[in-house]
Parts: structure tokens; C-alpha cells; sequence
């Protein structure tokens, strides 16, 4: 089984609309939650931290269910700019040196006009 | 403040020959990483170094060698280059807080191996 799973999507959705992702992980041992942001051709970009508490940054919110396993992404009022592919990515070892993370490979949002 | 830095952003090899990539970083950053990005598989782990004059192998190490001589550089060594690393690879680099490890990684180099 994959350490990270994603469904790879593409997701399309008009402008305005809200969207969600998922994100399963394997390793119950893994400590810090995240999700990045990749343009086509570009570097992987963190869009967000995701906590057992939840959060929110604007119209982004992360959610994490550790007793599951599994992370969530919701988008709402969806932007044309969010089109991109979102990276869920774990990390076994929490505030340790070397921390390698672990990417899922991604789902494609494509927002249309 | 530029970053992550990496040189070439393009390459292309005849199966065989050698080159190095270079990754400079100037956040003051103790942690380097190397990854390759294949369709279809996600970035994965080539090496990585906790700190100057260290480094250790990730995922899939073989056939790449990598040197941090200096804080702010990571080196990534292809010796007989072969096709099966055509790729793009990105370097990384992170700091140690608490148990955020937020890792800022370079534009990468997409390499071609004939």
C-alpha cells in the first residue's frame, strides 16, 4: 500500500464553487500533516500546515483525523489562480533532523471560468 | 534573498556521461534534501544532509552520490548517467521549529538522458 494516497483527480469545477480532497496515509507512526501547492512546471509550495484541531486560512481548511488517517483539503469560492495540483504530504518524525516528507503524487484542480 | 538556487535548469546527456547539480540555499538552513518528481510517482527522496559535511540516502539513492561541503550548497552527482534518470529533480531546504518542518524547495532542473 502507498504511504500517501491521493485521488489524482483532475477535479473540474467552476469559479465559486467549493471542493474538497482527500488524503489517506499508511503510517500511524507519522507526526506533521501538510498540503503543497504545484503550478505546472514549477516547485512544490506549502499552502498549509494541517493540525488535529483543524485550520483555516481564508478559503482553505485543512482537516486531520489521525484515529482514520486520513486528511482533508476544502477550497471554497474557488478561484481561476487555484487551479494547480494540491501535494498532500506527511512526515514520520516530528522537530527531528533530516525529516524526510512523504509525498502523496498529488490531485489536479482545474477551475474554470 | 534569493532562496533556493539550482543550476543548470535544463540538461541534456548521452547515457554515460557524468554531471552535478547544484543547489545553493541562503536561508541559513541546516537541512538539505535532494527529490526527483516522475509522472505518475510523486516526488521522491534521493539523499539528504542534516548538515554540513553530512549527508544520508532517501528512497532511491542509487546511482546518485551528493556532497555538502559547505552549509549553503548540496551537490547531486550523476556518475554514468542512465535513461531511467530522466527526471526532475528539486532541491530542498528546511529549518529546524518546533514540529513545523516547512521545507522550501528550488525551481528544479529537468534533466534528459538519451
Amino acid at each position: 500500500r502507498k504511504e500517501v494516497e491521493q485521488d489524482p483527480g483532475p477535479f473540474n469545477v467552476p469559479e465559486g464553487a467549493t471542493v474538497a480532497f482527500n488524503c489517506t496515509y499508511s503510517n500511524s507512526a507519522s507526526q506533521s500533516f501538510f498540503w503543497y501547492r504545484q503550478d505546472c512546471r514549477k516547485e512544490p509550495k506549502l499552502l498549509m500546515s494541517v493540525y488535529s484541531s483543524g485550520n483555516e486560512d481564508g478559503r482553505f481548511t485543512a482537516q486531520l483525523n489521525r484515529a482514520s488517517q486520513y486528511i482533508s483539503l476544502l477550497i471554497r469560492d474557488s478561484k481561476l489562480s487555484d487551479s494547480a495540483t494540491y501535494l498532500c504530504v506527511v512526515t514520520l518524525l516530528a522537530n527531528q533532523a533530516g525529516t524526510a516528507l512523504i509525498f502523496g503524487k498529488g490531485t489536479t484542480l482545474s477551475v474554470s471560468s | 534573498n534569493a532562496g533556493v538556487t539550482q543550476t543548470p535548469k535544463f540538461r541534456v546527456l548521452k547515457t554515460g556521461q557524468s554531471m552535478t547539480l547544484l543547489c545553493a540555499q541562503d536561508m541559513n538552513h541546516e537541512y538539505m534534501y535532494w527529490y526527483r518528481q516522475d509522472p505518475g510517482m510523486g516526488l521522491r527522496l534521493i539523499h539528504y544532509s542534516v548538515g554540513e559535511g553530512t549527508t544520508a540516502k532517501g528512497e532511491v539513492p542509487d546511482g546518485y552520490n551528493v556532497s555538502r561541503l559547505k552549509k549553503q550548497n548540496f551537490l547531486l552527482g550523476l556518475e554514468s548517467a542512465a535513461p531511467s534518470q530522466t527526471s526532475v529533480y528539486f532541491c530542498a531546504s528546511g529549518a529546524r521549529a518546533g514540529d513545523y518542518n516547512e521545507q522550501f524547495f528550488g525551481p528544479g532542473t529537468r534533466l534528459t538522458v538519451l
